[in-house]
């Protein structure tokens, strides 16, 4: 199955920029919006963006997201200790017709 | 507030059969498409399966094609996941997760484990 394709890992220290890209194709990340998601230590998935650049609400500013053709990226400002976390981007394949998750990113905070 | 609780979960042997449900709260269960996504120990999420609202479209990944099935029950608001002939790489945590109209996952349970092991 396809997958997109993210960095293992990012780091940066406290109150840095942190950027993690998502690479796709045109028939997921291409046609079709993108979510991230959080997943600290032990826990569920959550919710971090939707449709491409839009925080749910409680989501906290730092938290950004954009999309550019085939690619779409996260942005974390202002880093803080409570980011570190693994990090998914996913996307519907409309041509394959199934949901597709990222390799995932674990940030680290030095 | 949503809520989704899977259960189901435990050790079960090579080849042989489970069923995972999911019950949904906090919201109008006919209005949502539902999904199940996994997590090996140690590795990142994979999609299993998606149905619509209204029950009338599934879709699954390779993986787990032609040995699960996906099903609701809106009379119950539960999601289910009949898995049949499972295999020592189907051991994962399986989440439950809600997605609004031509978008993913929004809320997520906090998953139920599933062990397949003799």
């Amino acid at each position: 199955q396809s997958v997109l394709t993210q960095p293992p890992s990012a780091s940066g220290t406290p109150g840095q920029r942190v950027t993690i890209s998502c690479s796709g194709s045109s028939s997921n990340i291409g046609s079709n919006t993108v979510n991230w998601y959080q997943q600290l230590p032990g826990t569920a998935p959550k919710l971090l963006i939707y449709s491409n650049d839009q925080r749910p609400s409680g989501v906290p500013d730092r938290f950004s997201g954009s999309k550019s053709g085939t690619s779409a990226s996260l942005a974390i400002s202002g880093l803080q200790s409570e980011d570190e976390a693994d990090y998914y981007c996913a996307a519907w394949d409309g041509s394959l017709n199934v949901y597709v998750f990222g390799t995932g990113t674990r940030v680290t905070v030095l | 507030q949503v809520h989704l609780v899977e259960s189901g979960g435990g050790v079960v042997q090579p080849g042989r059969s489970l069923r995972l449900s999911c019950a949904a709260s906090g919201f109008t269960f006919s209005s949502y498409a539902l999904h199940w996504v996994r997590q090996a120990p140690g590795k990142g999420l994979e999609w299993v399966a998606v149905i619509s609202y209204d029950g009338s479209n599934k879709f699954y990944a390779d993986s787990v094609r032609g040995r699960f099935t996906i099903s609701r029950d809106t009379s119950k608001n539960t999601l289910y996941l009949q898995m049949n002939s499972l295999r020592a790489e189907d051991t994962a945590v399986y989440y439950c997760a809600r997605s609004p109209t031509n978008s993913g996952p929004d809320y997520w349970g906090q998953g139920t484990l599933v062990t397949v092991s003799s």
